[in-house]
């Protein structure tokens, strides 16, 4: 998948510590969505970013979460003091925002919190 | 609240038959829908979509059918193949283009060769 880059794939950290998850869009696109899998679920939207803008974050936690998309870079979520209860795939998407452009998935990051 | 469902979650077919998945949804505000097929360790790849002025898009061996009165749309596929093994997602929005989208919780898909 040449379009949307998501890294690390994997990342394990200890309860109480940051997560950084970034997301780099496809070439030409300026919007960005992060969604959220749990186990044996669909995917819940999180929040969707535009550059430096945060245009809806209805899906986010109040708390311990927060994301960026700068005019340089790719977008970031950030979650701080980690629980067990975070620990799920997490992706991220694209799209042009034109018309009925379908949003291209990354492939994830799958976040296990010891 | 769950305003995507996938009542089926896992669907075997014969290759070479027809595979049907259903979706349902209750807001009445979506006009935008979307079917995403999914491998394991993998993100959701876009499949096909259909917006509300239409009651069928075709590509191919996929076809997707959209019945509003209903709030139900599925997805056709045939002939069904080894290779659409696969969970396939559903997923709906209030408008084309920039906004979230509304996920089912998946079908999975085995085609038995």
């Amino acid at each position: 998948n040449a379009g949307v880059m998501q890294n690390p794939r994997h990342l394990v950290r200890r309860r109480g510590q940051e997560a950084r998850l970034r997301c780099s869009p496809m070439k030409g696109h300026s919007h960005v969505y992060w969604y959220r899998q749990l186990p044996e679920e669909g995917l819940k939207f999180m929040v969707y970013l535009q550059k430096e803008n945060i245009i809806d974050e209805s899906g986010m936690p109040k708390e311990r979460f927060s994301a960026e998309f700068p005019k340089e870079g790719p977008s970031i979520l950030r979650i701080q003091q980690v629980v067990r209860g975070d620990s799920a795939a997490y992706f991220c998407a694209s799209s042009a925002g034109l018309g009925d452009q379908p949003q291209h998935f990354g492939d994830g990051t799958r976040l296990s919190i010891l | 609240d769950q305003q995507v469902k996938q009542n089926s979650p896992s669907l075997s077919v014969q290759e070479g038959r027809i595979s049907i998945l259903n979706c349902d949804y209750t807001n009445s505000m979506f006009d935008y829908f979307l079917w995403y097929k999914k491998y394991p360790a993998e993100g959701p790849t876009f499949l096909i979509s259909i917006s509300s002025i239409k009651d069928k898009n075709e590509d191919g061996r996929f076809t997707v059918f959209l019945n509003k009165s209903a709030k139900h749309l599925s997805l056709h596929i045939v002939p069904s193949q080894p290779g659409d093994s696969a969970v396939y997602f559903c997923a709906a929005s209030p408008e084309t283009g920039a906004n979230n989208l509304f996920f089912g919780t998946g079908t999975r898909l085995t085609v038995i060769p």
